[in-house]
């Protein structure tokens, strides 16, 4: 398979957690990294190698993955935390880079 | 600190062509693979090509095969994109994006530093 699969859209309340997936077949041979974009600006990588955060990005953002579905969970969503929120891998055959369709997450 | 700018975007005539650069510093250019990525606003992202560390090692997405040239320039630290026989479905905010590790070919889809971007419109 060549696709990554995402929820539309999410919606946590402040302060709860929330968890986003990805699904894709090729998770199972590459890792999952995630982005968040908020509107207007570049996206930014939050969690690569599906678990480790770059510096300057919260502990209340946190990665794993089963099978082959790679998840980020955001504990205690804060109202900055809403914004879109992008998986990329590769493909099956390993040549292409790929992105998932994106999930819009709402902070209530 | 990593710094990426893409210029190059503007307004062009569908079938017509334009060349996108990035100027990068902040880093050893020559060690990190680099990618364009697009965005048609109010979309998601969509991947469009990489180049390795190795600049004869490059890959496109099927939707610019044949169309699009990614290259670099490692004595001047920039990274291009040839864009031929351009249509309204390359519409789309242009980023370049940095791939995070040195000498890693296979997690060049690691982005940790982007450009802010740059809009090609194509339109008659």
């Amino acid at each position: 398979s060549s696709e990554l699969t995402q929820d539309p859209a999410v919606s946590v309340a402040l302060g709860q957690t929330v968890r986003i997936t990805c699904q894709g077949d090729s998770l199972r041979s590459f890792s999952a990294a995630w982005y968040q974009q908020r509107p207007g600006q570049a996206p930014i990588l939050v969690i690569y190698d599906k678990i480790i955060r770059p510096s300057g990005i919260p502990d209340r953002f946190s990665g794993s993955t089963s099978g082959n579905t790679a998840s980020l969970t955001i504990t205690a969503a804060q109202a900055e935390d809403e914004a879109d929120y992008y998986c990329n891998s590769r493909d099956s055959s390993g040549d292409h880079i790929i992105f998932g369709g994106g999930t819009k997450l709402t902070v209530l | 600190e990593v710094q990426l700018l893409e210029s190059g975007g503007g307004l062009v005539q569908p079938g017509g062509s334009l060349r996108l650069s990035c100027a990068a510093s902040g880093f050893t250019f020559r060690s990190h693979c680099l990618s364009w990525v697009r965005q048609v606003p109010g979309r998601g992202l969509e991947w469009v090509a990489v180049v390795y560390y190795d600049p004869t090692s490059t890959y496109y997405a099927d939707s610019v095969k044949g169309r699009f040239t990614i290259s670099r320039d490692n004595s001047k630290n920039i990274l291009y994109l040839q864009m031929n026989s351009l249509s309204a479905d390359d519409t789309a905010v242009y980023y370049c994006a940095k791939g995070l590790r040195p000498m890693d070919a296979r997690e060049a889809y690691y982005f940790d530093s982007w450009g802010p971007g740059t809009l090609v419109s194509v339109s008659s």
